[in-house]
């Protein structure tokens, strides 16, 4: 079976650290890109990134650009998202999914909710 | 890069047919036929129903179909059941070698 699993919810204080993680099984995980997309409590989709895990080839949205980083690790299947001081507004759902079909996004974890609050 | 436009909320009765539209521009859905639907319930993660504009996944009902005329792209259910309650989202890819989501659209069965 095809899938994508996220690691746990995370709550964070404003300023620290986090990475959140995205792994795949059940295909050649290196071969197909990654994105990570972002929904705010009770709003819409917001697509932030994507990552050809075989060379780790990564293209931001304008909108997350310098304030996330998106890296990979084909040797084991493995998606990151990652910000270095975490603010208010990061509160959200982030989602990893991935291209298996077409020009479309049709495998997606599960979500990892991340809280930031002091 | 803004923003798809969607129609924030739709409604129909079990067994109607309707339509949510999703605009854009011509540097993205009007540039490119790589416009995908996606369905999310409450509380679980999105489900795509429509890739490249017309073609469904397998296991997606055939009561889903979707098409693009210029920079607007449809989705139409056909045959509404209660199950279709849901929120929908468009996405296109752009000229930038991004993608870009619409603001969604509450489907509400009746």
């Amino acid at each position: 079976e095809v899938q994508l699993v996220q690691s746990g919810a995370e709550v964070k204080k404003p300023g620290e650290s986090l990475k959140i993680s995205c792994h795949g099984s059940g295909y050649n995980f290196a071969i197909y890109w990654i994105a990570w997309v972002r929904q705010m409590p009770g709003k819409g989709l917001e697509w932030m990134g994507i990552i050809y895990p075989a060379d780790s080839d990564t293209t931001y949205s304008p909108s997350f650009q310098g304030q996330v980083t998106i890296s990979a690790d084909k040797s084991i299947s493995a998606a990151y998202l990652q910000w270095s001081s975490l603010k208010a507004s990061d509160t959200a759902i982030y989602y990893c999914a991935t291209q298996n079909i077409g020009n479309a996004f049709d495998i997606w974890g599960q979500g990892t909710m991340v809280t930031v609050s002091s | 890069q803004s923003a798809l436009t969607q129609p924030a909320s739709v409604s129909g009765s079990p067994g109607q047919s309707l339509t949510i539209s999703c605009t854009g521009i011509s540097s993205d859905v009007g540039g490119y036929n790589y416009v995908s639907w996606y369905q999310q319930h409450p509380g679980k993660a999105p489900k795509l129903m429509i890739y490249d504009v017309t073609n469904r996944p397998s296991g997606v009902s055939y009561r889903f179909s979707g098409s693009k005329s210029g920079s607007t792209a449809s989705l139409t259910i056909s045959g509404l059941q209660a199950e279709d309650e849901a929120d929908y989202f468009c996405s296109s890819h752009t000229r930038s070698n991004t993608w870009v989501f619409g603001g969604g659209t509450r489907l509400t069965v009746l």
